[in-house]
Parts: structure tokens; C-alpha cells; sequence
């Protein structure tokens, strides 16, 4: 079965530092692997997906299948990263069907 | 372009009731999905419509349904309303349906079941 593992429901740290939240999945095929943003009282948003390998408001995450992880990570937490952040994935070549994690809340403190 | 839209924003039901829960989607797109987000979990899928069909869904009873226009807007029907419906519900618009085709998601709609 599909499922998607994010073991933290909170992580909070201070401005300036390292962030990685972490993104475990299970699927026996090849997956595609997106990052989901939610800032406060915003929808749902695509923050980056690893097909593009892009990185985006400078939040970079590599798959990894031997591990089967999709970390997100940034070398410098801002305040404005506060949010709640989810994994997902989808099966590639099939619908573009979401199965997402239960999400990370990053707290940035000042 | 308003992007997704969905209405109502917030409802409340009580136990047996049906509800109709409305979806435009995004200017140019044709594919619209359905997500049930309970408190505290990730979006859980319920149902993809293309082409005015369903084309996949997820592991919910035959208490939801949707329906898809010609217009590409969809609803989403529950019968028989539990507690445990109780969540937001998101709507995903896109283009097309293979996967990479990114969905973009509307505010919601709160239902709450008493």
C-alpha cells in the first residue's frame, strides 16, 4: 500500500537555523514526491515537486529510494517559513492522484 | 482568475442529513479532485472527476458521490451524515489527469456535523 510518513507533528526552531523535516514513504514503483505549504489562513500550495529538482524560496529536497525519504531541508530558517508543510506523492505514470502525509508545523522563532 | 473556488465556506449538518459541497475549478482546467481533511491529518482523497466521469477513488463509502459538469465544476454529495464527517473538505483542479500535472487546491469547505 501507498503511505506517506511524517513523524513530526511539530518542529520548532529559531531564525537562522538549519531546518529538515523529514518524509518517509512506501511505494514499491516509482513514485513522485511533492512538498505541500499551508501558510496561516492560506489554501493548500505546491511548494515543490522532485521531478524539477528546483528549488524554491530556498527550500531544496532530494529523493532518496534506497531510503525511500524526501527531506526537506533549508540552511536558514526565516520567520516567514512559519507553516504547516505536508509530503505527498503520487504514482508516476497514473492519475494524479495525492497521498499525503499528516504534516509538519514549523515554528520559526525569532 | 479567482483560482479554485469552493462554497459554502462553512456548514453545519446534523446526523442523517445530506449535503451538497460545491467546486469551480481554475480557469483552463477540466480535472477536478475531492479531499477530506479530518483535524490533525493530511488530505485523505476521495474521488477524481475527468470528463465528467469518475475516474478513481478512494477508500470512502458509497455515502459520497460527486458529480462533474460540462462546465468542469463539480459538488460533492454525502448522505446520511455521520460525526466522523465532520472535516474540511478541499477541492484540487488540474489539467488533465496524468500524474506531474500539478493540482491547485481551494480554501475549503468546514463541514460540521453535529
Amino acid at each position: 500500500a501507498q503511505r506517506v510518513t511524517q513523524p513530526e507533528k511539530l518542529l520548532s526552531v529559531f531564525k537562522g537555523a538549519p531546518v529538515e523535516l523529514k518524509c518517509n514513504y512506501s511505494y514499491s514503483g516509482s513514485p513522485e514526491l511533492f512538498w505541500y505549504v499551508q501558510y496561516s489562513r492560506q489554501r493548500l500550495q505546491l511548494l515543490l515537486r522532485h521531478i524539477s529538482r528546483e528549488s524554491i524560496k530556498g527550500f531544496t529536497a532530494d529523493l532518496n529510494k534506497g531510503e525511500t525519504s524526501f527531506h526537506l531541508k533549508k540552511p536558514f530558517a526565516q520567520e516567514e517559513d512559519s507553516a504547516m508543510y505536508y509530503c505527498a506523492l503520487s504514482v508516476y505514470g497514473a492519475t494524479n492522484k495525492l497521498i499525503f502525509g499528516t504534516g509538519t508545523l514549523l515554528a520559526v522563532q525569532p | 482568475d479567482a483560482g479554485v473556488t469552493q462554497s459554502p465556506t462553512h456548514l453545519i449538518k446534523t446526523r442523517g442529513q445530506q449535503v451538497t459541497l460545491r467546486c469551480s475549478p481554475k480557469s483552463g482546467h477540466d480535472t477536478v479532485s475531492w479531499y477530506q481533511q479530518a483535524l490533525g491529518q493530511g488530505p485523505q482523497f476521495i474521488f477524481q472527476y475527468y470528463e465528467e466521469e469518475e475516474r478513481q477513488r478512494g477508500n470512502f463509502p458509497d455515502r459520497f458521490s460527486g458529480h462533474q459538469f460540462p462546465n468542469y465544476s463539480s459538488e460533492l454529495n454525502v448522505n446520511a451524515l455521520l460525526l466522523g464527517d465532520s472535516a474540511l473538505y478541499l477541492c484540487a483542479s488540474s489539467l488533465g489527469v496524468p500524474s506531474g500535472h500539478e493540482q491547485f487546491f481551494g480554501p475549503g469547505t468546514r463541514l460540521t456535523v453535529l
